[in-house]
Formats: structure tokens, C-alpha cells, sequence
């Protein structure tokens, strides 16, 4: 069993399209994460979700909507892709003890987004 | 601000030998953790060792170990008897307890020679 495994592992698009990546977890998680890493391969942190309430938003463009619709699911949809998008997103989920995350991550394999 | 910093982009270790990877750290926090990833070729991002700012001995986890220097705000990762599949991206990264980010330092690409 994929402890977290996204869906789909690859994607390949136009400019302009709209496109969701979906992440799930069996991990019993509370907090869950998108990363985005870029060609260079710096990782970046995009959205933090615990429980399905969003704790982190890091200056994200709007095109960029998250959704977690319970605390084992967060899917990322993007609208009007870019170029600039293209890149390999990671989810990510992490446990919590006494309200504080552990900082460990569990990642999923990756989702590379190419846009034409 | 927050932020890792590691100076190598690229490293290169004979097999057998023992490599460190650097890692500096910049934080006003007193919490925080300490962690190294290992990405493959192949893409999957591997969790490798962790380590507590109150933490009074450096972690270790099999070959892996971590120099963890509080006062110069270091956490290097020791790698003993390197292996051809120790050829990796490396990631240092740091968790701000009170925020429950981790942001990640720009990672050393490791090449192990036979």
C-alpha cells in the first residue's frame, strides 16, 4: 500500500488549460503539503493543510486553488496554466503530537507538470 | 527570514570513503528541527535522519550521521563508507515548530566514483 500517492504522475498540456493533481494519504496524517520543485530542483512550499483547514498559503498566484476535502485528500487545481508551471509537485503529509508537527514528511512520488 | 544554505551544488566522494554534506541554517527560532532528504534519479524523496535544536547528541541512523553545531548554526550530514547508491540529490532541510513549515536549503547533487 502507496502510503501517500498522487495521481497523475505525469501530465503534459497546453497553455491556458486548467488541470488538478490528487493526493491521497493512509498515513492517519493530519497535516498535509504541495511543494513544487522547479528545473533546478529547489523545493519550494506552497500550501500547508492541517486537518483540512489551510495554515500555510506561500504567495501563491490565485490560479493556484487547493482543496482538501477531508484530511486524507489534498488536491491542487491550477487554472489558466503557464510556462512557468511546469515543474515536478510534491505532496507531502506529516503527523502531529500535541499540536505540533513532527516535521518529518512522507512524500508521494511526484506529479511533473509540463506545459506547451 | 528563515533559510538553508548549502554551499556545495556538486560533490564527488570515492567508494568507501566518508563524505559531509554542509548545511547552515539561519533561524531566530529556540524550536526547531533538523532534517536530510535524499532524492534519486528516479524522483522519490527519502527521509534519511532528523535532529532536535534541544537535542544534546548528534543523530544517527545507520551510515548517516549528523553534525549538528548549534552555536554556528551547522547541520552537516556525515555519510560513512559511501556506496554507488548514495548517488543522489541532498536536501537539508528545517522545520519552524511554531509555524509547521519546512523549507528546504537548494540541495547537493552527490556523486559517488567506483
Amino acid at each position: 500500500d502507496t502510503a501517500v500517492s498522487q495521481t497523475p504522475k505525469y501530465l503534459v498540456t497546453q497553455m491556458g488549460n486548467d488541470k488538478s493533481i490528487k493526493c491521497e494519504q493512509n498515513l492517519g496524517h493530519d497535516t498535509m503539503y504541495w511543494y513544487k520543485q522547479d528545473s533546478k530542483k529547489f523545493l519550494k512550499i506552497m500550501f500547508s493543510y492541517n486537518n483540512k483547514e489551510l495554515i500555510i498559503n506561500e504567495t501563491v498566484p490565485n490560479r493556484f486553488s487547493p482543496k482538501s476535502p477531508d484530511k486524507a485528500h489534498l488536491n491542487l487545481h491550477i487554472n489558466s496554466l503557464e510556462l512557468g508551471d511546469s515543474a515536478v509537485y510534491f505532496c507531502a503529509s506529516s503527523q502531529r503530537y500535541g499540536g505540533i508537527s513532527t516535521g518529518e514528511l512522507f512524500f508521494g512520488e511526484g506529479s511533473r507538470l509540463t506545459v506547451l | 527570514a528563515q533559510k538553508i544554505t548549502q554551499t556545495q551544488p556538486g560533490m564527488f566522494v570515492q567508494e568507501k570513503e566518508a563524505v559531509t554534506l554542509d548545511c547552515t541554517y539561519d533561524t531566530s527560532d529556540p524550536s526547531y528541527g533538523l532534517f536530510w532528504y535524499k532524492q534519486p534519479s528516479s524522483g522519490e524523496m527519502i527521509f534519511l535522519i532528523y535532529q532536535g535544536s534541544y537535542d544534546q547528541q548528534n543523530a544517527t541512523e545507520g551510515r548517516y550521521s549528523l553534525n549538528f553545531q548549534k552555536a554556528r548554526k551547522s547541520a552537516n550530514l556525515v555519510i560513512s563508507a559511501s556506496q554507488l547508491g548514495d548517488s543522489a540529490m541532498y536536501f537539508c532541510a528545517m522545520l519552524k515548530t511554531s509555524y509547521d513549515k519546512v523549507i528546504f536549503g537548494p540541495g547537493t547533487s552527490l556523486s559517488v566514483i567506483p
